[in-house]
């Protein structure tokens, strides 16, 4: 079974400072990954998406990820964190079926100007 | 575009009534999902189908009924309200791509209180 680990529910860092969003996968196969932002009181939007074609992604808003295998981990980051960053991020995985996705608990991001 | 639409966006029940969250998209995903957001738990799959007529359960279904008639629609039904089930509800929908990376599109949310 797939399934997904956050590390920090919340994490604080100043405006301009380095953003980096802990994940960690559990698969049983080469796993489809996923990063999704939810601002205040709207639905979950897409940042980017691991597909095996490459183990770095770029994604929108300057955000980028890096799977590693050898860690299982798919770590969210952006070199400067801007004010308009401040959301709540979470890292899913999709399950077997393609129609089945596991969401991790979400990590909050706060930017401090 | 509208893209994937949820009705209502606030909802407060009493124990033991029913209700129906709706959900609709218009983008001929053949993929529909529902999923609840609770604090500290993240998004939990209630139910998913894979096209109209066909649906299956996710991680939590209990208390939740849903139907796919056609392909726009996907409906949410609590037949019999309970606190536990006051929560964010957010509709997904999907399609199959080569990559096999399937991107949801979520609606905006439906927050439901049960008292």
């Amino acid at each position: 079974a797939q399934s997904v680990t956050q590390l920090g529910s919340h994490v604080s860092v100043s405006e301009g400072a380095l953003v980096l969003l802990r994940c960690n996968y559990s698969s049983s196969v080469p796993p489809y990954l996923f990063w999704y932002v939810q601002y205040p009181n709207q639905g979950l939007q897409l940042l980017l998406k691991y597909t095996s074609a490459a183990t770095l992604v770029k994604g929108i808003n300057g955000f980028e990820a890096e799977f590693k295998k050898s860690e299982t981990s798919f770590h969210l980051t952006k070199p400067s964190a801007h004010m308009s960053d401040a959301a709540e991020y979470f890292c899913a995985v999709r399950g077997n079926t393609g129609n089945q996705f596991y969401f991790g608990t979400g990590t909050s991001l706060t930017v401090i100007p | 575009n509208a893209g994937v639409t949820q009705t209502p966006k606030f909802q407060v029940l009493k124990t033991g009534q029913s209700m129906t969250l709706q959900c609709a998209q218009d983008m001929n995903h053949e993929y529909m999902s529902w999923y609840r957001q609770d604090p500290g738990m993240g998004l939990r799959l209630i139910h998913y189908s894979v096209g109209a007529g066909i649906t299956d359960q996710g991680e939590v279904p209990n208390g939740y009924n849903v139907s796919r008639s056609t392909t726009e629609d996907f409906p949410l039904r609590l037949l019999s309200a309970a606190p536990s089930q006051t929560s964010v509800y957010f509709c997904a929908s999907s399609y199959s791509t080569v990559s096999g990376a399937n991107v949801l599109t979520f609606g905006a949310g439906s927050r439901l209180t049960v008292l």
